[in-house]
């Protein structure tokens, strides 16, 4: 098994620009997460899904929309990137929402917005 | 709401060495679990250890353990014997009985030495 998988690895973009990133599992679980990372602070969760069809804003989505049209795969889009984008995005997904379902993490992708 | 401190943004120790990382939490709930990630520079976060609240006894996995200090809000991870692989950011995260979204602190990293 993969794991949870990202693309792309990184990624430079423009102020304005457009992309959308990419997360894999191959666990069949039910929930996926998306969280950013910036220097001196923990994860933050961006977007959630708790099953295919359905999201949820976490603590900080502005700026961001995802989608989960199939279970395996949960993309985080960015209509109009800003400097304030730039970041580290994990990906990562679980069997249940429960504290005792390890949540699974990618490698993450690093984004830089100039 | 809930939060997680880190008050050691950086440490260092000698290989074989024990070293202790302090984490604090504020929450007026009693059900939760608490959670130690290690993030190597590969940057794939994993999960090193989980406590649940309800119990007193301190969970342990190989040469990493926790005190748990329920009363006092205080989550610390000990790590024996300590290995050059060790080498990683370290994220304290807690997580309600009741929600589905993880916290974490702000990391803490940690520098094995040779």
């Amino acid at each position: 098994n993969a794991g949870v998988t990202q693309t792309p690895k990184f990624r430079v973009l423009k102020t304005g620009q457009s992309m959308t990133l990419l997360c894999a599992q191959d666990m069949n679980h039910e929930y996926m997460y998306w969280y950013r990372q910036d220097p001196g602070m923990g994860l933050r969760l961006i977007h959630y899904s708790v099953g295919e069809g359905t999201t949820a804003k976490g603590e900080v989505p502005d700026g961001y929309n995802v989608s989960r049209l199939k279970k395996q795969n949960f993309l985080l889009g960015l209509e109009s990137a800003a400097p304030s984008q730039t970041s580290v995005y994990f990906c990562a997904s679980s069997w249940g929402v429960n504290p005792t379902d390890t949540q699974y993490f990618g490698p993450g992708t690093r984004l830089t917005v100039l | 709401a809930q939060t997680v401190t880190q008050s050691q943004p950086e440490m260092s120790v000698q290989e074989a060495e024990t070293v202790t990382l302090s984490c604090t939490y504020d929450t007026s709930e009693n059900n939760y679990y608490l959670f130690w990630y290690k993030q190597p520079p590969s940057r794939q976060m994993i999960l090193v250890i989980r406590q649940e609240a309800y119990k007193q006894q301190n969970a342990t996995e190989n040469r990493f353990s926790v005190n748990f200090q329920k009363a006092a809000k205080s989550f610390s991870l000990k790590i024996s014997d300590s290995q050059l692989g060790d080498t990683a950011m370290y994220f304290c995260a807690f997580m309600l009985n009741r929600d589905d979204k993880i916290i974490f602190g702000k990391g803490t990293r940690l520098h094995i030495l040779p």
